[in-house]
């Protein structure tokens, strides 16, 4: 089983959707969660850091749940400048490494 | 501010060269990564700099990669020998200290070895 594992999609919504996108990972003693973006042949940038008690920026909502080891994105409102890969970013406890999903690729079309 | 920079941006080498790759972190970032994307593939680590600690090595494929950091700022990721398989783009991040800060991503070495 891969550490971070996300659903590749491409996940493809029309503007105003909503869109959910879950990301697992097998090493419990994870502390830290992330998502990032990335566009195309762009470098990655952080969206949001994940809290426990989830946590929400404008048209997105972050949650984790640590029982079933996943956290997940909700985007609302879906608009055409959203279409891009969404990376789940996951780090153990003590340590300064963290471990990358595949991403997950969101396409909204008008 | 001036962001993390990366040079070159494209690097086109024949197989069996020796390659170098530079970062140059957001001044006053005490952390920095190096990472391999290929295509289709997440981010894999390669290698860490916290300060003056010795690096995390941990990621490196092979001792054909090294890297370096001078003066707790500019880093150079070096490929020796290239193998087809080193064909990714080489991401470099900086992070203001060691933690849960934000990555901060330069634009990528595109590397493609013939």
């Amino acid at each position: 089983r891969k550490e971070v594992e996300q659903d590749p999609g491409p996940f493809n919504v029309p503007e105003g959707a909503t869109v959910a996108f879950n990301c697992t990972y097998s090493n419990s003693a994870s502390q830290s969660f992330f998502w990032y973006r990335q566009d195309c042949r762009k470098e990655p940038k952080l969206l949001m850091s994940v809290y426990s008690s989830g946590n929400e920026d404008g048209r997105f909502t972050a949650q984790l749940n640590r029982a079933s080891q996943y956290i997940s994105l909700l985007i609302r409102d879906s608009k055409l400048s959203d279409s891009a890969t969404y990376l789940c970013v996951v780090k153990p406890g003590g340590s300064y490494i963290p471990t990358f999903g595949r991403g997950t690729s969101l396409i909204v079309h008008p | 501010g001036a962001g993390v920079s990366q040079s070159p941006s494209n690097k086109v080498t024949e197989k069996g060269k020796d390659v170098e790759l530079r970062c140059d972190p957001i001044s006053g970032h005490t952390a920095l990564y190096w990472y391999r994307q290929s295509l289709g593939q997440g981010l894999e680590f390669l290698i860490y700099f916290q300060g003056n600690s010795a690096p995390d090595k941990s990621g490196l494929p092979s001792d054909r990669f090294s890297a370096e950091r001078t003066g707790g700022s500019v880093s150079t990721l070096t490929i020796q020998r290239t193998q087809q398989e080193d064909s990714a783009v080489y991401l470099c991040a900086s992070i203001l200290a060691g933690g849960d800060y934000e990555q901060y991503f330069g634009p990528g070495t595109r590397l493609t070895v013939t």
